[in-house]
């Protein structure tokens, strides 16, 4: 089964620095791989997705995720953190049988210091 | 949360009572997802739904029940035989032809048992 993994539960970044928010998949053949946020009492904001190609991915909101196949790993990125980015950020990977299903991880709590 | 509505937002239930909440789509997608998510646990899919009258079980289905007699309707039925059943539930919805396609969700309903 696909799987992800987040190790941090929380990220804490100071405002204007870079932030990076890990996650490290566990596939059977080509990921297809998504990030996720959500403010509290909401429902999941779509930020982007990795399907093929460039390993640099762009999405909303100027993060931008980096996927490694090497290394099984897809972290979110933004070169300068603001205080509204802190949220929870969920990574998932597609399951492979085409009913797209979705696998999340736990979800990493970011903390944008002031 | 545009094209997906949930409701209530809030709910309480006494133990053993069944209660059902609403998910309805506009996005004109095929296919719909119930999700639990618990804190620190991330999402866990319930049931999912890639076409009217047809639906699966996820990965936590026991004590949950749901319809697809309409395309733009997934309602979920929390029964007296879930165990544990306050948590925050969320609906998504997607298209399944042609590209991988993101889930998009609703604003999420937070079920109380008191």
């Amino acid at each position: 089964a696909q799987s992800v993994a987040q190790p941090e539960d929380q990220v804490n970044v100071a405002e204007g620095n870079p932030l990076t928010v890990k996650c490290t998949y566990s596939v059977s053949g080509n990921p297809y791989l998504f990030w996720y946020v959500q403010y509290p009492n909401r429902g999941l904001q779509f930020l982007l997705k990795y399907i093929t190609g460039d390993n640099l991915v762009k999405g909303s909101y100027g993060f931008e995720a980096e996927f490694n196949k090497s290394q099984t790993s897809f972290h979110l990125k933004k070169p300068s953190a603001l205080v509204s980015d802190s949220a929870l950020y969920f990574c998932a990977v597609r399951d492979m049988d085409g009913n797209n299903r979705l696998a999340f991880g736990k979800g990493n709590q970011v903390v944008v210091i002031p | 949360d545009g094209g997906i509505t949930q409701s209530p937002k809030y709910l309480f239930r006494k133990e053993g009572q069944n209660v059902t909440l609403s998910c309805e789509q506009n996005l004109n997608h095929d296919a719909m997802y119930w999700y639990r998510q618990d804190p620190g646990q991330g999402l866990r899919l319930i049931y999912y739904s890639q076409i009217v009258n047809d639906f699966q079980k996820g990965d936590i289905a026991e004590g949950y029940s749901v319809s697809r007699e309409k395309k733009e309707s997934f309602p979920l039925t929390v029964t007296s035989a879930q165990k544990n059943p306050t948590a925050f539930y969320l609906c998504a919805s997607s298209k399944l032809a042609g590209a991988v396609n993101e889930q998009f969700f609703g604003p999420g309903t937070r079920l109380t048992v008191l």
